[in-house]
């Protein structure tokens, strides 16, 4: 069965930095590209960021872009996101996304939640 | 970055009903779209891939249709379980980018 799990997530202040973390198990996590995906409070998904299965080739959304950085260890099965200089709009519930094929998110982690606040 | 606009926000549907969610792409995708389903306090789920191709182990009742700009999801017979929140993606280019989406809610 596949699975993914964040953890990481919490209460931060602005300015501040984080380091999310993705456990995936019951696939070939090395054979798959990867993505994060995020939803704040009561809005729509935005995604953020993609890497791909080896970590070569890697994109961000502009509203992340030199902030977060997304990265990968494909021995320890996992996936990560570390987010400096984080802001209130960064405030969101994250979720790691499986890249079934030609960027179709086909599994999802149940989430973790970032809050950015004095 | 491709704007990705659904249509309507939110919608009243009894059990039974056919409900239609269309998707407008601001430019081109071909058939690189996909829709998911997300109920409230959990990750969304994957429906529809492809515009149209259906995903394993989802009912027969979802289908999906378009190509180019204009999108549609079609449920065929509204059930209980179905009533959530339902979001297009397009995944012809980065940034990926989601439609608003379309509530669905019991009448």
């Amino acid at each position: 069965e596949v699975q993914l799990v964040e953890s990481g997530g919490g209460l931060v202040q602005p300015g501040g930095s984080l380091r999310l973390s993705c456990a995936a198990s019951g696939f070939t996590f090395s054979s798959y590209s990867m993505n994060w995906v995020r939803q704040a409070p009561g809005k729509g998904l935005e995604w953020v960021s993609y890497i791909s299965s080896g970590g070569s080739t890697i994109y961000y959304a502009d509203s992340v872009k030199g902030r977060f950085t997304i990265s990968r260890d494909n021995a320890k099965n996992s996936l990560y996101l570390q987010m400096n200089s984080l802001r209130a709009e960064d405030t969101a519930v994250y979720y790691c996304a499986r890249d079934r094929d030609n960027h179709v998110f086909d599994y999802w982690g149940q989430g973790t939640l970032v809050t950015v606040s004095s | 970055d491709i704007q990705m606009t659904q249509s309507p926000s939110s919608v009243s549907a009894s059990v039974g009903d056919r409900v239609t969610i269309t998707c407008r792409a601001s430019q081109g995708i071909s058939s690189w779209l996909a829709w998911y389903q997300q109920k409230p306090g959990k990750a969304p789920k994957l429906l529809i891939y492809a515009a149209s191709s259906l995903q394993s182990g989802v009912p027969s009742g979802f289908s999906g249709s378009g190509s180019g700009t204009d999108f549609t999801l079609t449920i065929s017979s509204l059930q209980p379980e179905d009533f959530a929140t339902y979001y297009c993606q397009q995944a012809n280019s980065f940034p990926f980018t989601f439609g608003g989406g379309t509530k669905v809610e019991i009448k």
